[in-house]
């Protein structure tokens, strides 16, 4: 059975740079038809999509958070990555990776649902 | 950016009864709606897909319906691990988002 589990660091101070891993066990990243997310929740904003990335390392992004983020996939660890730069106290949130997010074929883009999810990581960015 | 509006915002019932929940967008989704149910301390959970796809492992209780910008979730009859918060999520347009929840508290 599928799993995720995101790692990282659960303190960052304001202005650096928050990196967090999702660890996929249980199947291969590489899987096609499936993408890769990170998503965010926090009490004010809710549920808040960041982006996903395709095993191909194509990547989409929510556009209010464009500028500040990255996500990487580490195919021979099955594994991607979310480097989010310029923290504020705004990116405190409960961090989740998922499966799903959408993907494209040669012909079309198609959007999914977040099938899978990890247990979600605490990030509070303070001094 | 789609904007999806949940209501109501809390839901009182007792086990046994009928919850409804609804979704609207503020524009068509093509059909690209799901629902989740979160417990406190957990991550969401998919229940529906494609508006009334049941998710692996979903009880038949659950059930969604509607098109273009309004969607229901129906649970036919509570039961006690029901009680929770569900979130309707569009998948057609970037960026992928959220409605604000509806929790179904005990009565």
């Amino acid at each position: 059975q599928l799993r995720l589990q995101e790692s990282g660091s659960g303190l960052v101070k304001p202005s650096q740079t928050l990196a967090l891993t999702c660890a996929v066990s249980g199947g291969p990243i590489t899987s096609d038809n499936y993408s890769w997310s990170w998503i965010r929740q926090t009490p004010g904003k809710g549920l808040e999509w960041i982006g996903y990335i395709y095993h191909s390392g194509s990547t989409y992004f929510n556009p209010s958070l464009k500028r500040r983020v990255a996500i990487s996939v580490d195919r021979p660890n099955n594994q991607f990555s979310l480097r989010l730069t310029s923290v504020t106290a705004a990116d405190t949130a409960v961090y989740f990776c998922a499966r799903g997010g959408g993907y494209c074929t040669s012909n079309s883009c198609y959007g999914t649902a977040f099938d899978l999810w990890g247990q979600g990581i605490p990030v509070t960015v303070s001094s | 950016e789609v904007v999806l509006t949940q209501s109501p915002g809390t839901l009182s019932l007792s086990p046994g009864e009928r919850a409804t929940l609804s979704c609207r967008a503020s524009q068509g989704v093509n059909n690209n709606l799901a629902w989740y149910q979160q417990k406190p301390g957990q991550a969401p959970r998919l229940l529906i897909s494609g508006v009334s796809q049941r998710a692996t492992g979903i009880p038949d209780r659950f059930s969604g319906s509607g098109s273009e910008t309004d969607f229901t979730l129906t649970i036919s009859r509570l039961e006690a691990e029901d009680f929770a918060v569900y979130y309707c999520q569009q998948y057609g347009s970037s960026p992928r988002t959220f409605g604000q929840g509806t929790n179904v508290e005990v009565k």
